[in-house]
């Protein structure tokens, strides 16, 4: 059973650091990954979708990594402002035992950003 | 955004009553999801379907059964709830896509609540 994993569960950050979460999965025949935001009481956004074939994806302020070997991949947010403030998830694509693909998640990393 | 709405997005509901949650899109992808979201479990996949009369069990199926007559409309039934079932349901589409990513969107949630 494939198994996604993020910590830390809550980080606190001050506003313009260079920040870095994680995501490790324990299963490498992994197909791709995706990395979403939900704000509260809202649903997910997504934000980068890595294939099993790259190292990396880059949108804006946001860099994700994928490395299949070492079961990691993290999300790089630049300059980080308040409005980053959200959850952050973290979700394995794989192929099940029918053959078709699901997504497998982390429980998320609660980000807050002070001003 | 996606064209992904649910209906209801609030219920309260009693043990024992059946409860029918609704997913409806309008970006005509193949795959339809329902996943649950409690504290401490993240995000799990109960029921998904790859077409029209296609569909399959997640990981936390028991109790649920889904049905979909027609491209747009996902549904999800709860046959008789219980309060384990209390949760945040979504429902999320994806297709293949240009690169076959399976890149997966959400709707915005339906808060349910079983007393």
């Amino acid at each position: 059973k494939q198994e996604v994993t993020q910590i830390p569960a809550a980080l606190s950050v001050p506003e313009g650091e260079n920040l870095v979460l994680n995501c490790s999965f324990t299963d490498s025949a992994i197909y791709n990954l995706q990395w979403f935001r939900q704000d509260p009481g809202k649903g997910l956004t997504s934000l980068l979708l890595i294939q099993s074939s790259q190292r990396e994806q880059t949108s804006g302020r946001l860099n994700a990594s994928l490395d299949k070997s070492s079961g990691r991949s993290t999300l790089y947010i630049a300059a980080s402002q308040p409005g980053d403030s959200a959850t952050y998830l973290c979700a394995g694509r794989y192929v099940m035992d029918t053959g078709r693909r699901a997504l497998t998640f982390g429980s998320g990393t609660r980000l807050q950003v002070q001003p | 955004d996606a064209g992904i709405t649910q209906s209801p997005r609030h219920k309260v509901t009693e043990t024992g009553t059946p409860v029918t949650l609704r997913c409806h899109q309008t970006e005509n992808h193949r795959y339809m999801y329902w996943y649950r979201q409690d504290p401490g479990h993240g995000l799990r996949l109960i029921h998904y379907s790859y077409g029209v009369k296609d569909t399959d069990k997640g990981e936390v199926s028991d109790g649920y059964s889904v049905s979909r007559s027609k491209t747009e409309d996902f549904l999800l039934t709860l046959e008789s709830a219980t309060s384990s079932q209390t949760s945040v349901y979504f429902c999320a589409i994806s297709d293949t896509g240009l690169a076959e990513t399976y890149e997966q969107y959400f709707g915005p949630g339906t808060r349910l609540t079983v007393t």
